[in-house]
């Protein structure tokens, strides 16, 4: 089945430095891949659509300056978290599509630590 | 718009015991909907998901979930729980749309019990 890598599972990084983190469809060519983001013991809120080639679509509360996103291929987008600040400390997970109305596999999710 | 609640953030449950985990839905066009499971650490796993086909819906590792218009719910059952059952479990719908985008409840966090 299609399979979704994110990496790295885990990051620790200091306050005010930038963490990259990665979505790759393995076995697949994603034409759209989804940012959720979960606090501890809440659901996933989607920040943002990404599709191949054009730009990012944030949803609603969502900082496109603080949360950059890069789709640059089919099977790679990135979620880079600049300036990172404690309250961004989070679970962070991506899933991807396939076609258009299709299934969404999801990655295993990034935890982020912002000291 | 569309929401979703799920009725009870945990319920506990006794191995071999009745499932029943509640979902509520809300849209204002004809939804889209999916149960999923998430582990600690990891990401989420489709157990299934309703498309207006049957309403009642089979998926993965024994679960059902049936689709009620009249009671905008969507709940999950199973009849025996399992120790591997223990985890959260996300109701979601979406608009089913081009771009369809997920809008997940809460969460329900399932403990199973020896």
């Amino acid at each position: 089945g299609a399979v979704v890598s994110q990496h790295p599972s885990r990051v620790i990084c200091k306050s005010g430095t930038s963490v990259k983190i990665e979505c790759r469809s393995l076995d697949f060519q994603a034409t759209t891949m989804f940012w959720y983001r979960q606090f501890p013991k809440q659901s996933l809120m989607l920040m943002a659509t990404s599709n191949e080639g054009s730009k990012a679509t944030y949803e609603q509360g969502v900082e496109k300056d603080k949360f950059l996103i890069n789709h640059a291929s089919l099977t790679l987008s990135t979620l880079t978290v600049t300036s990172a600040h404690p309250e961004d400390s989070s679970f962070y997970i991506c899933s991807a599509r396939i076609v258009r109305d299709g299934p969404l596999h999801f990655g295993n999710g990034t935890r982020l630590t912002v000291t | 718009a569309q929401s979703v609640t799920q009725l009870g953030s945990h319920v506990s449950v006794s191995e071999g015991a009745l499932v029943l985990l509640r979902c509520n839905y809300s849209s204002s066009v004809p939804p889209y909907l999916f149960w999923y499971v998430q582990y600690p650490n990891q990401g989420l796993q489709l157990l299934l998901k309703y498309t207006s086909a049957a309403t009642l819906v089979k998926g993965i590792n024994g679960f059902e979930a049936e689709f009620k218009k009249s009671e905008t719910s969507f709940h999950l059952t199973k009849p025996s729980a399992h120790m591997s059952d223990a985890a959260e479990y996300f109701c979601a719908v979406s608009d089913g749309a081009a771009g369809n985008k997920l809008t997940f409840g809460g969460g329900t966090r399932v403990l199973v019990k020896p």
